[in-house]
């Protein structure tokens, strides 16, 4: 596509539901990144991708949260067992190689 | 980690002013890359320069690897330009994680 795809653009679930965001990256992106923000703050690394094989997890705050790219682009970021404090807005963005990052329009978690 | 301090973090110009934005890391990188998040929240991408001078139409940049630090010039503001300005640095080249700074919040009055 255009650019990159979140969805939902808005999520609010209750604590201790699992939730699934979705990334769909530019198209030929080889390299997909998940980051998260909160209000006042820069983008925090979660993980990243390049092709189908997860490169880099360390920024996974803990063991609810993972994320897959299964064919090499679409990807899914999904937190278990929801808590208040993993409320904050997920970011997708995507590259090729050696080229700057494209931002989605993130997902903006709630969890009441 | 690699540290990233921006500055100032606040900026009110008046229309037409000219700003200088400073980013400072504390080791070696590969990859530094500036950011604008618009009042609607979208984060979009100014300049990929890890080092060297880039220019694109009322916004300049230059990032001294060696000194470790890049600035972000924007000349003639426009109420446009008001939002939140990011630094971003990395260590093995474009396909790695970036560190983010705290951002520079700048608003431009008509």
């Amino acid at each position: 596509g255009a650019g990159v795809s979140q969805s939902p653009r808005y999520k609010v679930t209750k604590r201790g539901q699992d939730v699934a965001l979705r990334c769909d990256p530019i198209s030929g992106h080889v390299s997909l990144y998940w980051y998260r923000q909160a209000l006042g703050q820069g983008p925090e690394f979660l993980t990243y991708f390049n092709y189908e094989a997860q490169q880099d997890k360390s920024g996974l705050p803990n063991d609810r949260f993972s994320a897959e790219r299964p064919e090499g682009s679409i990807s899914t970021l999904t937190i278990q067992r929801t808590e208040q404090r993993d409320s904050a807005m997920y970011r997708c963005a995507s590259s090729f190689f050696n080229s700057p990052l494209h931002f989605g329009n993130g997902t903006r978690l709630t969890v009441t | 980690g690699i540290q990233v301090e921006q500055s100032p973090p606040d900026l009110i110009l008046q229309e037409g002013a000219n700003s200088t934005l400073r980013c400072n890391f504390s080791d070696s990188v590969n990859n530094l890359q500036w950011f604008h998040q618009n009042p609607w929240g979208q984060l979009i991408n100014l300049f990929y320069i890890p080092s060297g001078t880039k220019q694109n139409g009322r916004l300049s940049a230059t990032t001294v690897a060696t000194e470790r630090y890049s600035l972000l010039y924007i000349s003639s503001s426009q109420t446009t330009d008001s939002g939140v300005y990011f630094c971003a640095v990395g260590l093995a080249g474009a396909n790695s994680k970036l560190t983010f700074g705290k951002g520079i919040t700048l608003s431009v009055r008509p």
